[in-house]
């Protein structure tokens, strides 16, 4: 089975870098998957690590490193609308579709 | 519109009165899963179905069903709700190769059951 902390809160001002952490104990997986989900909204996706390393996405970046069971989100150039939960998620790779999430870190951006 | 539809987005019942919450993509995906999310808990898979007539259990399975008889549509079903059972519901889907994991989730239902 899976398991997956990252922190519950964080605050950062506009214009500022946030990096979000998720560390997890799992027999094995297969990638890293984060979410963003707004007060009232429906999660949507951001990005997916399959391999160690870095992805970009425009001002959201993720990382995996799968010998230290660690992933990061980076948020940067940090806008108010980007106040919100993200969760991290992966997949069990016993069954691809047992899929788990995060508890989620809530982001305030203040002005 | 590429989308996943949800049906009821809210609602009340009562212990025991069995109800089901509609799900449908148009996305033509082979991958759909049901999600209740609690504060503090994030989201946690009940149900997930890998194609037509393939279904399994998720982490919290207890005192719900599923079935997959058409590839867009995975209803939820309680067949005797319990106030534990009150919750906000996604349905997502996606397709299932293992290369890419980018799920779409449908606007949610509300469920409260009394």
């Amino acid at each position: 089975g899976q398991s997956l902390e990252q922190p519950s809160e964080v605050t950062a001002v506009e214009g500022a870098i946030v990096q979000i952490n998720c560390t997890y104990q799992t027999s094995g997986f297969y990638g890293l998957s984060w979410y963003q989900q707004h007060d009232g909204g429906a999660p949507t996706f951001l990005s997916y690590n399959a391999l160690d390393g870095l992805e970009e996405t425009g001002r959201f970046s993720s990382f995996l490193s799968r010998s230290d069971s660690y992933g990061y989100l980076l948020l940067q150039e940090l806008q108010m609308k980007d106040s919100a939960s993200y969760f991290c998620a992966v997949r069990d790779s016993d069954s691809w579709g047992k899929l788990q999430f995060g508890a989620g870190t809530q982001v305030v951006v203040t002005p | 519109e590429a989308q996943v539809t949800q049906n009821p987005r809210y609602l009340i019942t009562v212990t025991g009165k069995k109800l089901t919450v509609t799900c449908s993509q148009n996305m033509n995906h082979e991958y759909m899963s049901w999600y209740r999310q609690d504060p503090g808990l994030g989201l946690r898979q009940i149900y997930y179905s890998m194609n037509v007539e393939v279904t399994d259990k998720g982490d919290v399975p207890e005192g719900y069903k599923v079935s997959r008889k058409e590839k867009r549509n995975f209803p939820l079903i309680l067949e005797s709700p319990s106030p534990n059972q009150t919750s906000l519901y996604f349905c997502a889907s996606s397709f299932s190769t293992g290369g890419q994991d980018t799920q779409y989730f449908g606007p949610g239902t509300r469920l409260t059951v009394l």
